[in-house]
């Protein structure tokens, strides 16, 4: 079966610090994996993806994330938090003969304090 | 560049009624898909449409229908509204009837049923 584990429900950072979200998958066939971000009563935004190639992503709003193959990871990184950064993260995995469909993760919520 | 644009924002129902909820996809995509967020959880994936037909459905009754017109809009239609259906129905665009390059997402409909 496809999953996606994000294996903590928050993450507490300090405002100028490094943050990492952890986020695992299970699929079948080549990944195609995200990550999006919500703000409280928004929709999902679009922070980054891996197809294919680097393994090293780098997306909006500065972060960054490590596609990890043997390790079916895919964490989401940023060198320096901002308060402004403090939301709910998901990530999602495409399996490479799934079509369209989006396996998201539970979600991660991301606090920055100053 | 208009997003993709949901309506209504938020609405009440009430246990046993049919609801329609409606989404306009990002100018230039051709594919609508349709995820239920419920409180706490991550988006689950309802069914995708390209080309005015279902090309692919998540684990949802019957009960969950939906429509794409030849301007690529789409409806999602709840008939029988069950307590269990209270959620955040996102919609989501692409191009192509794939994701290969990611969502993008309304800021979605709060549907509550009473």
């Amino acid at each position: 079966a496809q999953s996606v584990a994000q294996p903590e429900d928050q993450v507490n950072v300090a405002e100028g610090n490094p943050l990492t979200v952890k986020c695992t998958y299970s699929v079948s066939g080549n990944p195609y994996l995200f990550w999006y971000v919500q703000y409280p009563n928004r929709g999902l935004q679009f922070l980054l993806k891996y197809i294919t190639g680097d393994n090293l992503v780098k997306g909006s709003y500065g972060f960054e994330a490590e596609f990890n193959k043997s390790q079916t990871s895919f964490h989401l990184k940023k060198p320096s938090a901002l308060v402004s950064d403090s939301a709910l993260y998901f990530c999602a995995v495409r399996g490479g003969n799934q079509g369209g469909k989006l396996i998201f993760g539970q979600g991660t919520e991301l606090s920055v304090k100053p | 560049d208009a997003g993709v644009t949901q309506s209504p924002t938020h609405l009440i129902k009430t246990r046993g009624q049919q609801v329609t909820l409606r989404c306009s996809p990002k100018s230039g995509h051709d594919t609508v898909s349709w995820y239920q967020q419920a409180l706490g959880q991550g988006p689950q994936f309802i069914f995708q449409y390209y080309e005015e037909e279902e090309r692919q459905r998540g684990n949802f009754p019957d009960r969950f229908s939906g429509h794409q017109f030849p301007n690529y809009s789409s409806e999602l239609n709840v008939n029988a509204l069950l307590l269990g259906d209270s959620a955040l129905y996102l919609c989501a665009s692409s191009s192509g009837g794939t994701a290969s390059y990611g969502y993008t997402f309304g800021s979605g409909t709060r549907l509550t049923v009473v």
